[in-house]
């Protein structure tokens, strides 16, 4: 698709249920990021996968926290029994890693997700 | 990823030229010069990039200082819709053996008034 898409756009849920996020990346886009923005805060990294593997997944919070890419495009993050500190809008983003033209990432909208 | 510093907000009139500093004073030779925004409830937006050289494209200017330790984001005709927070980012190592994550700091607040 012409830009990262997410979905779904909002969530509201009940603590102690599951959640599903998804990321549609760019197509053609190895490299592929979740970040977390808590209400008027910064961008916190997640975890970041090139193809299909997460190299790096230091910024997951907590082993309630997972994620995995398949077809080396569509991503889900899973947060399992939320937590209200879990209440913020993740950010997912994708890059050609230097293949194409532009090095830099291209973010979604994100997902809004509020834990009540 | 090198460390940036970049003051907490800036104002600038609509129509006028709007710089923003960003020091990086340990940036290594390989590492790149980011800068992104972030609109208002949006995800963050690619601005422009360099590494010693200095840039310009649709959107703005990046002027790199020789030593490399610091950058101005140069936004030449600033509007309204241009008020958002302004990150600078240093270490993002495009192409290389680094997988490229960016680690956002706290950026600049810009408001643009009338």
């Amino acid at each position: 698709g012409a830009g990262v898409s997410q979905s779904p756009s909002n969530k509201v849920t009940e603590k102690g249920k599951d959640v599903e996020l998804r990321c549609d990346p760019i197509s053609g886009h190895t490299a592929l990021y979740w970040y977390r923005q808590r209400l008027g805060q910064g961008l916190e990294f997640l975890i970041y996968f090139q193809g299909n593997s997460a190299p790096d997944k230091s910024g997951l919070p907590s082993d309630r926290f997972s994620a995995e890419r398949t077809g080396e495009s569509v991503s889900t993050l899973t947060i399992q029994r939320t937590q209200q500190e879990d209440s913020a809008v993740y950010l997912c983003a994708s890059s050609s890693m230097g293949q194409g033209p532009n090095y830099g990432y291209t973010f979604g909208s994100g997902t809004r997700l509020t834990v009540v | 990823d090198a460390k940036t510093t970049q003051p907490p907000s800036m104002d600038c009139a609509e129509g006028r030229a709007a710089n923003l500093p960003c020091n990086h004073s340990t940036i290594s030779g390989n590492e790149y010069v980011y800068w992104y925004r972030q609109i208002h409830s949006q995800g963050p937006q690619y601005i422009i990039h360099g590494l010693k050289n200095n840039e310009t494209n649709e959107m703005a200017s990046l002027i790199i200082t020789e030593d490399r330790k610091s950058s101005t984001l140069i936004l030449p005709h600033a509007t309204l819709r241009d008020t958002a927070v302004y990150y600078c980012i240093a270490g993002f190592n495009a192409g290389g053996t680094s997988y490229g994550k960016l680690t956002f700091g706290q950026g600049t607040i810009l408001t643009v008034h009338p």
